[in-house]
């Protein structure tokens, strides 16, 4: 079955650096994948999706990539800022039909 | 655009009694909405998928007399804990899929945090 893993923990990075979290899936290449985001005690909020034909795709700081060879999506956000420090869900469309597939998410912390 | 409004943000219950989630869509019409349960430091578990006039279908493992769900409008989806235990403790999320198409991005609710004492 199809299983997700993105980096478990917790992500520290500098005020303006570019932030990269990972999104590794293991069997078959889904149509498409989303990248949420996640505050504390709140629902996730959608970021950016990505088809299986593209490559890449951004929006103002934030660029997803997927790579269907290595089984990967890479999330990066550019000057990253205080404010962008949450959990980061990756999402799979699991196979036809309206489900998705979670990954665990991965905690960023963006110090000033 | 695409507002899921969740009631109650927060709600606190004596074991054995019930309880209910609202789920609403304010600005569009949800045919489909998904209702998740999420442990501290888990992943958003799928619980049931809602659609507009007919039963919900449940994921496996999910007993649907306990988790009753309801979506009598295109804009109104319930979530009823019935008989709540201590074990039911958690967050659970109901989302939103305007339009319906299966490959459109999720709009969630804010969630309810469910203590049951």
């Amino acid at each position: 079955s199809q299983k997700i893993e993105q980096n478990s923990e917790a992500l520290n990075i500098q005020e303006g650096k570019t932030a990269t979290l990972t999104c590794n899936y293991t069997n078959y290449s889904p149509a498409y994948l989303q990248w949420y985001r996640q505050d504390p005690g709140r629902g996730p909020v959608f970021l950016l999706l990505i088809r299986e034909n593209e490559k890449e795709k951004r929006k103002e700081r934030l660029k997803v990539t997927f790579d269907t060879t290595l089984k990967q999506s890479l999330f990066h956000i550019t000057a990253s800022q205080p404010a962008d420090s949450a959990t980061y869900l990756c999402a799979l469309s699991a196979g036809n039909n309206r489900k998705l597939i979670w990954g665990l998410g991965t905690s960023l912390a963006v110090n000033p | 655009g695409a507002v899921v409004s969740q009631h109650p943000s927060r709600v606190i219950c004596k074991s054995g009694t019930s309880v209910k989630i609202e789920c609403r869509s304010l600005d569009f019409q949800a045919t489909t909405m998904f209702w998740y349960r999420q442990f501290p430091k888990q992943s958003l578990m799928l619980m049931a998928t809602s659609n507009e006039g007919s039963k919900a279908t449940y994921e496996q493992g999910v007993e649907k007399d306990k988790f009753l769900i309801n979506h009598a409008s295109l804009t109104l989806s319930t979530l009823t804990v019935t008989s709540a235990h201590p074990e039911d403790s958690s967050f659970y999320i109901c989302s939103a899929l305007p339009g319906g198409a299966y490959n459109s991005p999720l709009h969630f609710g804010n969630g309810t945090r469910l203590t049951v004492t």
